[in-house]
C-alpha cells in the first residue's frame, strides 16, 4: 500500500463556494498528479508537478488550479464550483528516480456541486 | 497520440476459476510502460502488475500474470483461481519511457460468482 492521503473523501457543497482538495503523500516522490474520473469511467489527468514550484496543465481542462509549495503536498483548488465540477478526484505520486516511475493513487475524493 | 482500449465493459467468473481480462494499445513508441490498476468499490486506485515494454518475460504477481505481446500491441490479465476479493474495475494504462501521464483504457468490471 502506498503512502498517499486525500481529505475529504467526500464533498457535499453549493455552487459559487471554493473548495481545496488536499493530497499528501509521506514517500518522498517527486512527481505528483491530479486525475479527474467520472463514475464508471477512465481518468483524465488535470495536472501534474515534477516538484517543488513546478506545476503543468494536463489533457483534459479543468478550471481549477494546483500548487506545489512542499514536496509531499499536492492541493487542489477550485475558486467557485459548480455542478459541472462533480466528479471525483484521484491523486497519485511517483517516483522518477525508479525506471517504472510507476504512480500510486490516493483514495480520492468524491465531489458534489449542488 | 497513445489510445488504450479495453473491449470488455464487464466479465464475470465464477470463484477458483480463471478469467483474462483484454487490452490494446496504440503507440509508435518503443520504449514504454504498461500497468494493470484495480479499483475496487471503495474506489482506491491499486497496482495490480506493470511490465516493461524492453522485457520479452511476461510479468507474473502471484495469481496476476500478463500475456504481453508486443508486435500485436496486446496487453492482457490473466487472474488465476479468482477470488471475491478480485471484484472490481481493472484498467489497463500506458504510459512512455520519457512520458509523465498515464493513458487509461475504459475499464472493465470484474464481477465473481461465489
Amino acid at each position: 500500500e502506498a503512502d498517499i492521503y486525500q481529505t475529504p473523501r467526500y464533498l457535499v457543497i453549493g455552487t459559487g463556494k471554493k473548495i481545496t482538495l488536499e493530497c499528501s503523500q509521506t514517500m518522498g516522490h517527486d512527481k505528483m498528479y491530479w486525475y479527474q474520473q467520472d463514475p464508471g469511467m477512465e481518468l483524465h489527468l488535470i495536472h501534474y508537478s515534477y516538484g517543488v514550484n513546478s506545476t503543468e496543465k494536463g489533457d483534459l481542462s479543468s478550471e481549477s488550479t494546483v500548487s506545489r509549495i512542499r514536496t509531499e503536498h499536492f492541493p487542489l483548488t477550485l475558486e467557485s464550483a459548480r455542478p459541472s465540477h462533480t466528479s471525483q478526484y484521484l491523486c497519485a505520486s511517483s517516483d522518477w528516480r525508479r525506471s517504472t516511475d510507476t504512480q500510486y493513487f490516493g483514495p480520492g475524493t468524491r465531489l458534489t456541486v449542488l | 497520440a497513445q489510445t488504450v482500449t479495453q473491449s470488455q465493459p464487464e466479465m464475470s467468473v465464477q470463484e477458483a476459476e480463471t478469467v483474462t481480462l483484454s487490452c490494446t494499445y496504440d503507440t509508435s513508441e518503443s520504449d514504454y510502460y504498461l500497468f494493470w490498476y484495480k479499483q475496487p468499490p471503495s474506489r482506491q486506485m491499486i497496482l495490480v502488475i506493470r511490465q516493461e515494454a524492453y522485457k520479452q518475460q511476461n510479468a507474473t504477481e502471484n495469481r496476476f500474470s500478463v500475456n504481453f505481446q508486443k508486435a500485436a500491441k496486446s496487453f492482457s490479465l490473466k487472474i488465476s483461481d479468482s477470488q471475491l476479493g478480485d471484484a472490481a474495475m481493472y484498467f489497463c494504462a500506458y504510459r512512455g519511457a520519457y512520458g509523465n501521464k498515464l493513458v487509461f483504457g475504459a475499464g472493465t468490471i470484474l464481477r465473481v460468482k461465489s
